[in-house]
């Protein structure tokens, strides 16, 4: 498809499991964002990927959670021994590089992955 | 510290009436660019407008301008002639410099009343 394309829609987990979520990003598109997003409030950044390269990873909000991206295409979001605060939607967003003032470069996004772990 | 503030957590419109959402943001970069998305009830983030922090004019993207204020770091968004659909969150946005980090604002939730 043209869009950016994440899978599972809809996961529950339970308290503890390991769940994977995928992204399918713009054929093209270089750059490739992960974002959380709880109910009512706005995507908090998690990590963002060039190509391969993962060069941001600050918004990770703890070492159970991990990201990679090893073509430079498809991405996997991680998430080890889920808890409860975990429960969120997960956005996966991608652009053409090229952060420049010369060009939009507004992100494209996913319909998202929403996460319920019980 | 907050980089996107939006502080109109509700808004409430008339049907055909124009309505500003607020954005101000913060950065000590010289080269940005400022985005505005709505997130309808069915969760997907919609593109409506950008503005480039060296653009001069506001943007305009049909029923949607931006209110650009470079000096007290603004960045509006006015929807004109308000439609039913129009009921969504809204998000602010930014971008700084060549930095590929987008950050967004909590949102403005507007609802549109017939």
């Amino acid at each position: 498809g043209a869009g950016v394309s994440q899978s599972p829609r809809y996961k529950v987990a339970k308290r503890g499991q390991d769940v994977a979520l995928r992204c399918d990003p713009i054929s093209g598109h270089v750059s490739l964002f992960w974002y959380q997003q709880a109910l009512g409030q706005g995507p908090e950044f998690l990590t963002y990927f060039q190509n391969e390269a993962q060069l941001d990873k600050s918004g990770l909000p703890s070492d159970r959670f991990f990201a990679e991206r090893p073509e430079g295409s498809v991405s996997t979001l991680k998430i080890q021994r889920t808890q409860q605060e975990d429960s969120a939607v997960y956005l996966c967003a991608s652009s053409l590089v090229g952060g420049t003032v010369t060009n939009t470069g507004e992100l494209f996004f996913g319909e998202g992955s929403r996460l319920t772990v019980l | 510290a907050q980089k996107i503030t939006q502080t109109q957590p509700g808004m409430f419109v008339q049907e055909k009436e124009a309505v500003t959402l607020d954005c101000t943001y913060d950065t000590s970069d010289q080269s940005y660019g400022l985005f505005w998305y709505k997130q309808p009830s069915s969760g997907e983030m919609i593109f409506l407008i950008y503005q480039g922090s060296y653009d001069e004019q506001n943007a305009t993207e049909g029923r949607y301008s931006l209110n650009f204020q470079k000096a007290r770091k603004s960045a509006n968004l006015v929807i004109s002639a308000s439609q039913l659909g129009d009921s969504a969150m809204y998000f602010c946005a930014m971008r700084e410099s060549y930095g590929q980090n987008f950050v967004f604002g909590p949102g403005t939730r507007l609802s549109v009343l017939p």
